[in-house]
């Protein structure tokens, strides 16, 4: 069935950059938007951005725009998704979504979840 | 703060129906019939429980249902059960590509 795999967890200090990845199988890696969705501790879902994995085109929700970047290998049906200048305040558990190319926005599978820590 | 409101909890007792509800604007849940909702238990990846605002997916128990009307979208859960127990958000598309969650639900099994 779907998979998508996510990298381990992270410790990172204030300022620093965190690069998570989310491996892909069992489906046609290009048919299906990925998402990043982040969940601080004892909070809610927060959408983080989109990427397109067949041409690459991106979109970040605002309050990211300008330190967060995604980025798609399609030899290894891999997304990658780059956050910089963190702070405490980014400590959350960071998770990988896939949703239809058809723009349903369904989020049909989800990948185990990466926590990153950010802490001096 | 999230952009779509939700309520902070929701109980009822084996057998009982509940409705969560869900508002945005109409820059989101109003524009658009793209709303889901998603079940997360402790410690668990959200799971997809209804798409386009009232569809099923594939092996989700025909006990939970969705509905929009305006700006606010709602979720029913018919036939409580122990198991239903958990947090659950909705989520718009909001234009530009960009989606919104709300900011969850608890609901307690009595």
């Amino acid at each position: 069935q779907v998979q998508l795999v996510q990298s381990g967890a992270e410790v990172k200090k204030p300022g620093a950059s965190v690069k998570l990845s989310c491996k892909a199988s069992e489906y046609t890696f290009t048919n299906y938007y990925m998402h990043w969705v982040r969940q601080a501790p004892g909070q809610g879902l927060a959408w983080l951005g989109i990427i397109n994995p067949s041409g690459g085109g991106t979109a970040y929700a605002q309050k990211f725009r300008g330190r967060l970047t995604m980025t798609r290998d399609t030899s290894t049906s891999t997304v990658y998704m780059e956050m910089s200048s963190l702070r405490s305040d980014d400590t959350a558990v960071y998770y990988c979504s896939r949703s239809p190319l058809s723009g349903t926005g369904d989020f049909d599978s989800w990948g185990q979840g990466t926590l990153v820590t950010v802490s001096s | 703060q999230s952009a779509l409101t939700q309520p902070a909890s929701v109980s009822g007792s084996p057998g009982q129906s509940i409705t969560i509800s869900c508002t945005g604007t109409s820059s989101d849940v109003g524009n658009y019939n793209l709303v889901s909702w998603y079940q997360q238990h402790p410690g668990k990846a959200p799971k997809l429980i209804i798409s386009e605002v009232s569809k099923r997916p594939s092996g989700v128990s025909n006990r939970f249902s969705g509905s929009k009307s305006g700006n606010t979208a709602s979720l029913k859960i018919s036939g409580l059960q122990a198991e239903d127990e958990g947090d659950y958000y909705c989520c718009s598309y909001a234009g530009s590509s960009t989606f919104e969650f709300g900011g969850g639900t608890k609901l307690t099994v009595l």
